[in-house]
């Protein structure tokens, strides 16, 4: 059973280009997390989705970010015109879904954006 | 709003001897909280999870974390250090009624010194 599954691993962009990031979730797992890790900082919850539907995008900046989960294929974070601050690690987790048996969260091994 | 406080920046250790990071977190309820560890350029790797039951709790590499609910803090916890546990460490707390997300700590470099 692979994990989570991000490409790609790193990614540069030039300002006022797009950047999309991929996540597969495990197999069985419904239900997926975009965390962003600034340098020195701990992650930040950006959006969790369910197959088609988002469920909490509190976390997701009001402008230029959007995420979905189709009904077939990876998860994707798109970023429109990236500019310099948007440069992180961007990690995808996800869970087979709510409930005390399905508590914890495993997590991709990341997604580096660079924006030159 | 459920938040997480890791107060130290870098836990400096030697080889062997033992190691402690610690995380107090605040959260409406009964939490879950949660301990990982990412090794450079790397993912997060789940370590343990204290959920209910006994207030120790055992994990992945030897790892170990006390919940205390009255100093409401989960510290993470290994008898002997090695130098290939040095790596930087994440405390997370989920309101279990909430949405599944969690809310981590700044992060701990942790450096076992030979």
């Amino acid at each position: 059973n692979a994990g989570v599954m991000q490409n790609p691993r790193h990614l540069v962009r030039r300002r006022g280009q797009e950047a999309r990031l991929r996540c597969s979730p495990m197999k069985g797992h419904s239900h997926v997390y975009w965390y962003r890790q600034l340098p020195e900082e701990g992650l930040k919850f950006m959006v969790y989705l369910q197959k088609e539907n988002i469920i909490d995008e509190s976390g997701m900046p009001k402008e230029r970010f959007s995420a979905e989960f189709p009904k077939e294929g990876p998860s994707i974070l798109r970023i429109q015109q990236v500019v310099r601050g948007d440069s992180a690690a961007y990690f995808c987790a996800s869970s087979p879904g709510v409930g005390v048996r399905n508590t914890e969260a495993f997590f991709g091994q990341g997604t580096r954006l660079t924006v030159v | 709003a459920q938040s997480v406080a890791q107060p130290e920046d870098q836990v400096n250790v030697a080889e062997g001897n033992p190691l402690t990071v610690k995380c107090t977190y605040s959260v409406s309820g009964n939490p879950y909280l949660f301990w990982y560890v990412q090794y450079p350029n790397r993912g997060l790797q789940f370590l343990l999870k204290y959920i209910t039951g006994d207030n120790l709790v055992k994990g992945s590499y030897g790892f170990e974390a006390e919940f205390n609910k009255s100093q409401t803090s989960f510290h993470l916890k290994k008898p002997s250090a090695l130098v290939s546990d040095s790596a930087l460490y994440f405390c997370a707390v989920r309101d279990p009624y909430g949405n599944n997300r969690l809310a981590f700590g700044k992060g701990n470099q942790v450096v076992v010194i030979p």
